[in-house]
């Protein structure tokens, strides 16, 4: 089957510029995850979705990221305006809808922020 | 305040010796606790699931334990291989909503 589908791979941009990831989970998994993995670090969630609503999303800093998941399927996170700190691995999971489901993860999007 | 520690440092071990990674958690009370392995470059691959009423789980040469009452699970790899060597990562559900928080994991590697 067919795994969680990122990109773009990497992605260079310079401070106070905009940057959108795309992620399409594996077919049938109702919940996605977008994580912040910072270079030697484990991953941080940022917004997990049920179907298309948002579950959780305390720990995305809202003012200048953002995220949606139209018809429940595909899924886009935003950074504008970009800041040096934001530099990271970004992952995007998916996992059958439940308890004690396994994450099925991308192979993110590294993104640079100069 | 809410932690999940592993061990920040990496663990070299010989090969076919037992490798034994520590997960610690604090001011939770998860229903289940899971294993990922990560490659350079990769994201998290599943390993293992252990629910809360589980004192062991065993895959191939993978052994987890989960202790409630210590708020810690342990990670065995037994006869160690070089190809084992990767970042291991445990992970938690808060409130059992399968929001999955990670800890910063520990970094196995294996010498031949």
């Amino acid at each position: 089957e067919a795994g969680v589908a990122q990109s773009p791979r990497y992605k260079i941009i310079e401070k106070r510029q905009s940057v959108a990831f795309w992620c399409n989970p594996i077919s049938g998994h109702a919940t996605l995850y977008w994580y912040q993995q910072i270079l030697g670090q484990g991953p941080k969630l940022l917004i997990q979705f049920q179907n298309n609503g948002v579950v959780d999303d305390s720990q995305l800093p809202k003012d200048r990221f953002s995220a949606e998941r139209l018809k429940g399927v595909d899924s886009t996170l935003k950074i504008q305006p970009a800041k040096l700190e934001d530099s990271a691995v970004y992952l995007c999971a998916s996992s059958l809808q439940g308890m004690n489901t396994e994450a099925f993860f991308g192979q993110g999007t590294r993104l640079t922020v100069v | 305040s809410q932690k999940i520690e592993q061990n920040s440092e990496a663990l070299n071990i010989q090969e076919g010796k037992t490798a034994t990674l520590t997960c610690n958690y604090t001011n939770y009370s998860p229903a289940y606790l899971q294993w990922y392995r990560q490659d350079p470059g990769r994201g998290p691959v599943f390993l293992l699931l252990i629910r809360e009423n589980e004192k062991e789980k065993r895959k191939e040469r993978l052994k987890v334990t989960f202790d409630t009452t210590l708020k810690q699970s342990l990670f065995h790899i037994t006869a160690s291989q070089p190809a084992d060597s990767a970042t291991y990562l445990c992970a938690l559900d808060p409130n059992a909503g399968n929001m999955l928080t990670f800890g910063g994991g520990t970094r196995l590697m294996v010498k031949p």
